[in-house]
């Protein structure tokens, strides 16, 4: 079965600081991961994912098959990163191809 | 504007009275899928829908029910709520349920208090 860790629940750095949020998968398949971001009394939004090797407001991550890692890092912190973070998997169950969620990560970037 | 919308945003009910929380969305999106988040434990997959008529159990679907008569809406049924059914709910759309270019599309969740 497939599972996604975070190893954090709070994070607290400074503004301009570097951050780096965790996250460890484990799937027997090929991975799909993607970063979901929740501000404060919003919905969940995509912030990135794998495939696309892209950055968003400053973020990127890159997948690691060797260590299992998809770790999110931006290297100078802004207030408005303050929220919720969740790592995700996308993997195949029969026809049903699921989004399994780490815990989240609850990022506070202080001033 | 393309959303997900969950009606209603704040539900409080007392154990046993049967409930709907609705979701609807304005994309033409083949996939919708409930998940509840609580603390400490993410956010975990109730049911979910891969077109109309066509709806499967995720990893905690114990008393919930969905349907899927049309392709937009895709609401979440409490038969008879209890109080471990106190959560918030999201409800989640996207185009299909496989590709890389189909994220899933968040509504702004339902926050459900059973007393």
């Amino acid at each position: 079965a497939q599972r996604v860790t975070q190893p954090e629940k709070l994070l607290s750095v400074f503004k301009g600081a570097p951050v780096e949020l965790k996250c460890n998968y484990s799937y027997s398949g090929s991975p799909e991961l993607f970063w979901y971001v929740q501000y404060s009394r919003q919905r969940l939004q995509l912030l990135l994912r794998h495939i696309s090797r892209e950055s968003i407001k400053g973020f990127t991550a890159d997948l690691n098959k060797g260590e299992t890692s998809f770790h999110l890092k931006k290297p100078f912190a802004q207030e408005e990163d303050s929220a919720m973070y969740y790592c995700a998997l996308r993997s195949k169950g029969g026809s049903n191809y699921k989004l399994t969620f780490g815990k989240g990560t609850l990022l506070t970037v202080n001033p | 504007e393309a959303q997900v919308t969950q009606n209603p945003r704040y539900l409080i009910t007392v154990t046993g009275k049967k409930l709907t929380v609705t979701c609807s969305q304005n994309m033409n999106h083949e996939y919708m899928s409930w998940y509840r988040q609580d603390p400490g434990l993410g956010l975990r997959q109730i049911y979910y829908s891969m077109n109309v008529e066509v709806t499967d159990k995720g990893d905690v679907p114990e008393g919930y029910k969905v349907s899927r008569k049309e392709k937009r809406n895709f609401p979440l049924i409490l038969e008879s709520p209890s109080p471990n059914q106190t959560s918030l709910y999201f409800c989640a759309s996207s185009i299909t349920s496989d590709g890389v270019n189909s994220p899933l599309h968040f509504g702004n969740g339902t926050r459900l208090t059973v007393t």
